[in-house]
């Protein structure tokens, strides 16, 4: 089974921190996305990777950025966090196949303060 | 980008089938529709996917309209383990030739007991 692990589940940070979110997956996968979730708004795609050192803007990308220096990795960082950043942050991966479902973690609940 | 439309929420009996419908009516040729579902506090989980034959696994059958503008999941015998929020996403190419994966706000199903 694939799997996709979220390097913390709950997180609290303070107004202008530095926050990274880190996303490994094991099963070699080209892409890798990152999604926030928030009520009554469902799952909106921030940025996502295709290949190593490779990104693309998603829907909501301002105020995020991302890196992907190795091919299992993927962050997500909050260059100055803030109070309308705190959601739950799902990191997903893929094939880089045509018809590859995405498989994802089970998210990080980011408080900011 | 191909958008899904679906009911904000749904009951089921147990035991009963249950039918989620999801409208994509803007979807292109090469477009596929997936289905996932999130049970509280989890990340999403894939149910199936199809382009335009019905298709059917060990969880779930999808029937896909011949003009492929809607879709209906079907969960043959609900349990309560079933009561999740569904989601029915098309995944869409980018400008760019990647594919992004497009989440809508997905249906609240509950299995009544």
């Amino acid at each position: 089974d694939v799997k996709v692990t979220q390097s913390s589940r709950y997180l609290v940070k303070r107004t202008g921190e530095k926050v990274f979110l880190e996303c490994v997956q094991d099963m070699d996968h080209e892409n890798m996305f990152w999604y926030r979730q928030d009520p009554g708004l469902g799952l909106r795609l921030i940025y996502f990777s295709y290949d190593v050192k490779m990104k693309e803007k998603g829907d909501i990308p301002e105020g995020y950025s991302v890196s992907r220096e190795k091919k299992e990795r993927f962050s997500l960082i909050l260059e100055s966090a803030s109070t309308n950043q705190t959601s739950m942050y799902l990191c997903a991966s893929s094939l880089g196949s045509y018809n590859s479902p995405l498989h994802f973690g089970n998210g990080t609940r980011l408080t900011v303060t | 980008d191909a958008k899904t439309t679906q009911p904000p929420s749904m009951d089921c009996a147990e035991g009963r089938a249950a039918n989620l419908p999801c409208n994509h009516s803007t979807i292109s040729g090469n477009e596929y529709v997936y289905w996932y579902r999130q049970i509280h506090s989890q990340g999403p989980q894939y149910i199936i996917h199809g382009l335009k034959n019905n298709e059917t696994n060990e969880m779930a059958s999808l029937i896909i309209t011949e003009d492929r503008k809607s879709s209906t999941l079907i969960l043959p015998h609900a349990t309560l383990r079933d009561t999740a929020v569904y989601y029915c996403i098309v995944r869409a190419v980018t400008t760019s030739g990647t594919y992004k994966y497009i989440f809508g706000t997905g249906t609240r199903l509950k299995v009544l007991a």
